[in-house]
């Protein structure tokens, strides 16, 4: 998608080993944000960032953490991945003037 | 219970139909409705967005909110092959600052030629 892209777009891992996952934007959006994705459950809201070095936890937190070192990088980490945590996950961004997210492509992961 | 629910579907319709989709809600908090449109194996893109109650209408697409009822309302006039995807509501309490968007499960819609 424009001005945003997800890294890697596919993943396999082992269980219990730390995963990261990276979205860059050349919008200079202020706000970013990580969601994942399932079946019966829809999207829902990981963390997000409202600027550099400020994030916030969402509705599904517990297990992942989030850096922002720069405008353009918001990273998603897996500390120590497990079952549960295969789905797809989707990068968004957006700004104060603008309604709505623009998502990134996914990323596939699969924790095996 | 989900803040938002949406009929996941899937639903087949023929070429040419009018098609429905719906979602309600329970935070009254909520005053900006999105619907987003993802097409397989692709991440979601905005279709529309409306504020608060009443209708917007682009093209063949029209959205429908109610904020009485707490349900929002997708409607596709002459729906074509292109249109199949799935469909995802959308909503939020604020606009300024980070959105934090409630999404729908999704409505899986499929256009037969």
């Amino acid at each position: 998608d424009a001005g945003i892209t997800q890294s890697p777009r596919h993943k396999v891992t082992e269980t219990g080993t730390p995963v990261t996952l990276r979205c860059h934007q050349t919008e200079n959006h202020r706000y970013m944000y990580w969601y994942r994705q399932d079946p019966g459950h829809g999207l829902r809201l990981i963390h997000y960032s409202y600027g550099v070095k400020d994030t916030d936890k969402g509705e599904v937190s517990d297990g992942y953490s989030v850096s922002r070192s720069k405008t353009e990088d918001f990273l998603l980490t897996l500390e120590s991945a497990t079952s549960s945590q295969t789905s797809v996950y989707f990068c968004a961004i957006n700004s104060d003037t603008n309604y709505g997210y623009t998502f990134g492509s996914g990323t596939r992961l699969t924790v095996v | 219970q989900k803040e938002v629910e949406q009929d996941p579907g899937p639903l087949s319709v023929p070429e040419g139909a009018i098609v429905s989709l719906n979602c309600t809600y329970s935070n009254s908090a909520f005053q900006y409705f999105m619907w987003y449109r993802q097409y397989s194996r692709k991440g979601p893109e905005l279709l529309m967005y409306t504020y608060s109650s009443g209708n917007k209408e682009d093209g063949r697409f029209t959205a429908q909110v109610d904020k009485s009822s707490k349900y929002i309302s997708l409607f596709i006039r002459d729906s074509q092959p292109s249109d199949s995807a799935t469909y995802l509501c959308a909503m939020s309490a604020g606009f300024q600052g980070a959105q934090k968007l409630v999404f729908g499960q999704g409505t899986r819609l499929t256009i037969n030629p």
